[in-house]
């Protein structure tokens, strides 16, 4: 079936420094490829998307793009801020209507100032 | 918009008692999941509904039920507490925008089973 599979954490940083988590996913079909964001106590939340090989998805200077060839949307940041830290998944819709997200087991980012 | 809203945030329980999580969106998503979030697991599905009257399994479903009556409400059953369902219970409903189907998930409900 289909699944994601992204870098095991934790991630450490120090403020400006250039992120990138992985993520690789395997999928029969055309998904659509999203990360979201986890802040500590909350629920995730939307951060980017793409819907079809090399779309980029970009939001607050985070980055991923779509690489069919290489089954990758690897997330990107130049410069992290410790407002970033935050827990980060990986996730893919199939496409078919009513179907749910599927997961990756998310990375923990953590940067110190 | 509220967007998706859930009650409680914390629980406790002992086991064999039994409990419903509240799950309301106000966006008129026809779709509408609850997930379960252990630690460095990510989120399992645990049931979905594609409308109102209509669910299925997900892949965790064991110990849980749920039904959906109106578009709007999603309420997660837990009928005999187990410690095998400590965890933390996400809602979420989606929509297709553009091209993709997106989801919103609501602030969690964090449940200890004692």
């Amino acid at each position: 079936g289909d699944s994601v599979t992204q870098m095991e954490g934790p991630v450490t940083l120090s403020e400006e420094a250039f992120l990138t988590i992985n993520c690789t996913y395997t999928a029969t079909g055309y998904p659509s490829l999203f990360w979201y964001v986890q802040y500590p106590g909350e629920g995730l939340q939307l951060l980017l998307k793409a819907t079809k090989a090399d779309d980029k998805g970009s939001n607050k200077g985070f980055e991923a793009t779509y690489r069919k060839e290489t089954t990758s949307f690897h997330l990107e940041k130049g410069s992290v801020q410790v407002s970033d830290s935050a827990v980060y998944f990986c996730a893919l819709h199939p496409g078919q209507a009513g179907t749910a997200l599927i997961f990756g087991k998310g990375t923990t980012l953590s940067v110190s100032s | 918009n509220a967007g998706v809203t859930q009650t409680p945030k914390f629980r406790i329980l002992k086991i064999g008692q039994s409990m419903t999580l509240q799950c309301t969106q106000d966006m008129n998503h026809n779709y509408m999941y609850w997930y379960r979030q252990d630690p460095g697991m990510g989120l399992k599905l645990i049931y979905y509904s594609v409308g109102a009257g209509i669910t299925d399994k997900g892949e965790v479903p064991n110990g849980y039920n749920v039904s959906r009556s109106t578009t709007e409400d999603f309420p997660l059953r837990l009928e005999l507490a187990a410690p095998s369902q400590t965890s933390v219970y996400f809602c979420a409903s989606s929509y297709l925008a553009g091209e993709a189907y997106e989801q919103y998930f609501g602030p969690g409900t964090r449940l200890t089973v004692t």
